[in-house]
């Protein structure tokens, strides 16, 4: 397996324009996570799908912010308008099951600089 | 809601010496996961632990779990320059929650 899979890898935005950022979890794994990581705050969960359907998403910011993970296959982050704060590396997780008994796999990254 | 703390924030060793980093939950947790990431790379799972009490040793690695299932800490014996990078704590409750991390860094 590929692993979990995060495009693209950098993007470089100017304020104020949309930005959506992919994702495609291990196969067969029904759990799907957004973090976000900077250097201040950590590795923060935006929101937590189980089977396609949003369960936590008490992370996400404000209304700029918005997933979707209309199949089991594909997730999306959109950000917009996009601000010089949302900078940041932007991680996808899957992992088999719930976060209560396995562990989560982490893609490469998304790095986000918007100016 | 739930939180997850982490300590020490950063640490420096001298190879071979030992590295313990500290995990604190706000609330009883089902089970706590570690992570390591490397610079420029992406949290990789290490170990879970599920049990009241448990102990799990991965090489020079030690993980324990608090008897309350309120803390966690991982320890290092005789650190090697390959043991840089960051290690996270996450608590599992109603999603996966990540201490700060604790970034260690080795000088040889």
């Amino acid at each position: 397996d590929a692993g979990v899979i995060q495009s693209p890898r950098h993007e470089v935005t100017e304020m104020g324009q949309e930005v959506t950022l992919r994702c495609k979890p291990i196969s067969g794994h029904n759990s799907l996570f957004w973090y976000r990581q900077t250097m201040m705050r950590g590795l923060e969960l935006l929101i937590y799908f189980n089977n396609n359907v949003p369960i936590d998403d008490s992370g996400m910011p404000e209304d700029r912010f918005s997933a979707k993970m209309p199949n089991a296959s594909f997730s999306t982050l959109k950000i917009q308008p996009s601000e010089p704060r949302d900078s940041a590396v932007y991680f996808c997780a899957s992992s088999l099951g719930t976060v209560m008994n396995t562990e989560a796999f982490f893609g490469q990254g998304t790095r986000l600089t918007v100016v | 809601g739930q939180q997850v703390m982490q300590i020490p924030q950063y640490q420096h060793v001298q190879e071979g010496e030992d590295f313990t980093t500290y995990c604190n939950s706000s609330t009883t947790l089902s089970n706590i996961q570690w992570y390591k990431q490397r610079p420029g790379g992406h949290p990789v799972f290490l170990i879970q632990l599920v049990k009241s009490g448990e102990v799990k040793k991965q090489k020079r690695l030690t993980f324990q779990f608090g008897e309350a299932k309120k803390n966690s800490s991982l320890h290092i014996t005789a650190t090697q320059t390959t043991d840089v990078g960051t290690y996270f704590c996450a608590g599992a409750g109603t999603a996966l929650i990540f201490g700060k991390g604790t970034t260690l860094s080795v000088s040889s």
